[in-house]
């Protein structure tokens, strides 16, 4: 079946700009997670989504940094005011519920703010 | 909190030889540990995970990795490589204790074997 689909793969930004970000789980997946990867740099988590549940936002970096989830659908991440520390890969995930459960990456959107 | 620490963030090692890449963690909770391998461009996909039981994991392709609660490890290994294991490979941790569900990862160590 299908995997975790994200959009767009490339985006590139002026400093100060709002950027979106789509990511489109694995049908069933009720969990989904946002994760960032600067250079160099591990992956670090951002939010995580659980049914109708309130969502983790611990990962967060600023209040520039937001995302919505509809139902156990479509997530889309919005940076508002990009800066240039803001430029990495963001990585989308799937899993079905449960710290246990493998989570199923998406291929990516890389963000670059000029 | 939880942290995870890989030593080593690149390893060149010839074809056929054995290689052992570092994961150590820290975590004040019982953790689940998992490997996770990035091919060359490709997506993140899991490798092997330990959640409880035997602390001997194995993958499909030939990696296993030993979880040691005393030394807070999770080192994985492989006792014969291939060119086609060149990859980037990340360890992490999740909360084994109904904390939240979210993946600790660390740095990542690029393998990268020579013919």
């Amino acid at each position: 079946g299908a995997g975790v689909s994200q959009s767009p793969s490339n985006k590139v930004t002026e400093k100060g700009k709002d950027v979106e970000l789509r990511c489109d789980p694995i049908s069933g997946h009720t969990a989904l997670y946002w994760y960032r990867q600067r250079l160099g740099q591990g992956l670090e988590f951002l939010i995580y989504f659980q049914g109708n549940s309130a969502p983790d936002k611990s990962g967060l970096p600023s209040d520039r940094f937001s995302a919505e989830r509809t139902g156990e659908s479509v997530s889309t991440l919005t940076i508002q005011r990009t800066q240039q520390e803001d430029s990495a890969v963001y990585l989308c995930a799937s899993s079905l519920y449960g710290p246990y459960n493998e989570q199923f990456f998406g291929p990516g959107t890389r963000l670059t703010v000029l | 909190a939880q942290s995870v620490t890989q030593l080593d963030s690149q390893v060149p090692v010839f074809e056929e030889a054995p290689v052992e890449l570092r994961c150590n963690y820290s975590s004040s909770v019982s953790v689940y540990l998992f490997w996770y391998v990035q091919y060359p461009n490709q997506g993140l996909q899991l490798l092997l995970k330990y959640l409880s039981g035997s602390t001997l994991v194995e993958s499909i392709n030939g990696f296993e990795a030993e979880f040691n609660k005393s030394q807070t490890s999770f080192h994985l290994r492989k006792p014969s490589v291939h060119i086609s294991d060149t990859a980037e490979y990340f360890c992490a941790v999740s909360d084994a204790q109904g904390g939240s569900e979210k993946l600790v990862f660390g740095k990542g160590t690029k393998l990268t074997v020579n013919p």
